[in-house]
């Protein structure tokens, strides 16, 4: 079975700040990672994936996320936050050659502060 | 194209009492899942089906839940009686994967929030 750790639950930070978002997980077997966003009484909608190959993955909207398969790790970063990134970030990891169901950690509320 | 669809947005019910949520997935997506998200949690996964067949539903309450996706489109989740502890968001999502393809994104509704008095 796979499980994920969000170490943080909650992130404020001022804005154009950089800002870290931990996410680690544990599977036995090989895993796709997943980043989602959750804007306040909105669905979630992904953000980024890594499926294979390059280990540093990156959003449309600056955020990135490197793959770390020795620490089984797939933290969120972003050199400078808005104001609009505040949100609910959830790391996910789905089992690769499975069901794609999607295993989610608890979240991180990150608050960005003028 | 138009998103993932679910009603109600909101439901209050006491405990005991039963309540169906209904989820439209986008078009022509071929799986769909329930999850369900407690506060403070992240989304679990009730229930997956492909077309309208169930291909996990591991971790559903089958005592109290049950879900249907008939013709393979819409879905309903079904609870009853419910718990205290059913309070949650409950989440829809589908994704247009088929059998044996690669990995596809899941879209997600914009959740039903059930709270049981």
């Amino acid at each position: 079975a796979q499980s994920v750790t969000q170490l943080d639950s909650q992130v404020p930070v001022f804005e154009e700040a950089p800002v870290e978002l931990r996410c680690n997980y544990s599977s036995s077997v090989s895993v796709y990672l997943f980043w989602y966003v959750q804007y306040p009484n909105q669905g979630l909608q992904l953000l980024l994936k890594y499926l294979s190959g390059s280990t540093l993955v990156e959003s449309i909207n600056g955020f990135e996320a490197e793959f770390n398969k020795s620490q089984t790790s797939f933290h969120l970063r972003k050199p400078s936050v808005h104001i609009s990134d505040t949100a609910e970030y959830f790391c996910a990891v789905s089992r690769q050659g499975g069901s794609e169901k999607l295993v989610f950690g608890k979240g991180t509320k990150l608050t960005v502060n003028p | 194209e138009a998103g993932v669809a679910q009603s109600p947005r909101y439901k209050i019910i006491e405990k005991r009492q039963s309540v169906a949520f209904w989820c439209n997935p986008i078009s022509g997506h071929a799986t769909l899942y329930w999850y369900q998200q407690i506060l403070g949690q992240g989304p679990k996964l009730l229930i997956q089906f492909q077309n309208n067949g169930v291909v996990d539903d591991s971790q559903l309450p089958k005592d109290r839940f049950s879900a249907e996706r008939l013709k393979g489109v819409d879905s309903t989740l079904k609870i009853q009686p419910a718990k205290l502890e059913d309070s949650a968001v409950y989440l829809c999502a589908s994704s247009p994967r088929t059998s044996g393809g690669a990995l596809y994104e899941q879209f997600f509704g914009p959740g039903t929030r059930l709270t049981v008095l």
